[in-house]
């Protein structure tokens, strides 16, 4: 069974500061996502990573895949306020549209 | 270019009564994916349906629960006799498969609120 791990469940950061959300994946996978949830909102979704190595970067946001070590990170730099929210890495592991599962999510709060 | 629809945004139910969600995928799409959100949690998988097919159903309780996506119209998650434990959020989420770059798209969800 696939299992899709997040760490940390909770943080919160202060405005300007780099952290890193790490995911960890159980099972060979095809394709790692990344999404962001506001509150009472749906999922948006941020990064589509496919391969070993993989690096995206959209604004203050940089995910990265390492697929050896079944490991994902997404960083940011400089946090601002606009980016709380609880982020949700998930993956699916069939060679088409497929089912996703997708992590515990880590609710970020950035604070001034 | 709308995105992907669900209705009702929100449903409020009784214990024994039934639910039906709806979820219109974005144009073009045929692939439809139905999750649910229990608070503080992450999305399960339910059911993986094109039109006319369910494709996986893996994660879909036993009983009570059923989906389609019909040839024409949306595509509907139906819960009979709701029980508190269904009260979640439901979200629909839909696909182009354009091969390995594929993304779902999600839309606003369901909150389902069983008294």
């Amino acid at each position: 069974e696939l299992k899709v791990e997040q760490n940390p469940l909770f943080l919160s950061m202060q405005e300007g500061k780099n952290y890193t959300i790490y995911c960890n994946y159980s099972t060979t996978s095809d394709r790692l996502y990344w999404y962001r949830q506001d509150p009472g909102k749906s999922l948006e979704s941020l990064f589509v990573l496919l391969s070993n190595g993989a690096v995206k970067q959209e604004g203050r946001l940089m995910a990265s895949l390492d697929t050896k070590a079944r490991l994902s990170t997404l960083h940011i730099t400089a946090a601002v306020h606009d980016l709380s929210a609880t982020y949700f890495c998930a993956v699916s592991y069939t060679g088409t549209a497929s089912k996703l599962t997708f992590g515990t999510g880590t609710r970020l709060q950035v604070t001034l | 270019n709308a995105g992907v629809m669900q209705n009702p945004r929100h449903l409020v139910r009784r214990r024994g009564q039934e639910a039906r969600l709806r979820c219109s995928p974005m144009k073009g799409h045929s692939h439809v994916y139905w999750y649910r959100q229990l608070p503080e949690e992450g999305l399960k998988f339910m059911v993986y349906l094109q039109k006319e097919n369910i494709i996986d159903e893996s994660g879909m309780p036993k009983e009570r629960f059923s989906a389609e996506f019909p040839k024409e119209g949306p595509s509907i998650l139906r819960i009979q006799q709701v029980v508190r434990g269904d009260s979640a959020a439901y979200f629909c989420a839909s696909s182009l498969p354009t091969g390995i770059q594929e993304t779902q798209y999600f839309g606003p969800g369901t909150r389902l609120l069983v008294l």
